[in-house]
């Protein structure tokens, strides 16, 4: 079965501090994974986009890995800031009887406090 | 360019109503979505369309029908009300169904249905 899984669940860090998110995948055949940022109240925001052949790509200060042997991705900030306090979701896309497929995790809820 | 465009932003509907909520977007893209997101759930796709006149089911259609009569618009009718239907919708567009295309949200319509 299709599935994508965030952890942790939630994460309260303070501001200026260093973090990961990761992203744990058992899509098949894998097109490409996606990370999004989504403030309360908000509809996603897209951070990065992924495909086979590449094993990081940055956005900033938000740096997205991603290991397909493993099928696992993380997304790490660095010197975290009150405005990334979010939900951070992970996407993965599969290509499916015509059309492509996007499995989201469930999302990881970040608090950055000052 | 106001991207992608949701009304109402909330909305309360007594078990049985109809009603449409609204998606527009203004960057000429063909492929549009619709989106529920519940709590504790990664979001969930409802119906698709890659372009004028082309509509699909996503992963749980039951209880909504849509139609995609110009590029821009989208509109998700809810036919018959019932609580379960109680979620967050988000409207997506994309330039093409293609592997990389980013995707652009809307700030999403949270309906209760009591």
């Amino acid at each position: 079965k299709n599935q994508v899984e965030q952890s942790p669940q939630s994460l309260i860090i303070l501001e200026g501090k260093n973090c990961t998110l990761q992203c744990n995948y058992t899509v098949s055949p894998f097109s490409n994974l996606r990370w999004y940022k989504q403030d309360t109240g908000r509809g996603p925001v897209s951070l990065t986009i992924m495909t086979f052949s590449e094993n990081t790509k940055s956005n900033g200060r938000y740096t997205a890995t991603l290991d397909a042997d493993t099928k696992q991705s993380s997304l790490h900030i660095t010197a975290s800031q009150l405005s990334d306090s979010a939900s951070y979701i992970c996407v993965v896309s599969y290509f499916y009887s015509g059309t492509y497929k996007y499995i989201f995790g469930t999302g990881t809820r970040l608090k950055v406090l000052a | 360019n106001a991207g992608v465009t949701q009304t109402p932003k909330f909305q309360v509907l007594k078990t049985g109503q109809s009603m449409t909520l609204q998606c527009a977007q203004d960057m000429n893209h063909e492929y549009m979505s619709w989106y529920r997101q519940d709590p504790g759930m990664g979001l969930r796709l409802i119906h698709y369309s890659v372009g004028a006149g082309i509509t699909d089911q996503g992963e749980v259609p039951n209880g909504y029908n849509v139609s995609r009569s110009t590029t821009e618009d989208f509109p998700l009718r809810l036919l018959s009300a019932a609580p379960s239907q109680t979620s967050v919708y988000f409207c997506a567009s994309t330039l093409r169904a293609e592997r990389n295309t980013e995707a652009f949200f809307g700030q999403g319509t949270r309906l209760t249905v009591v």
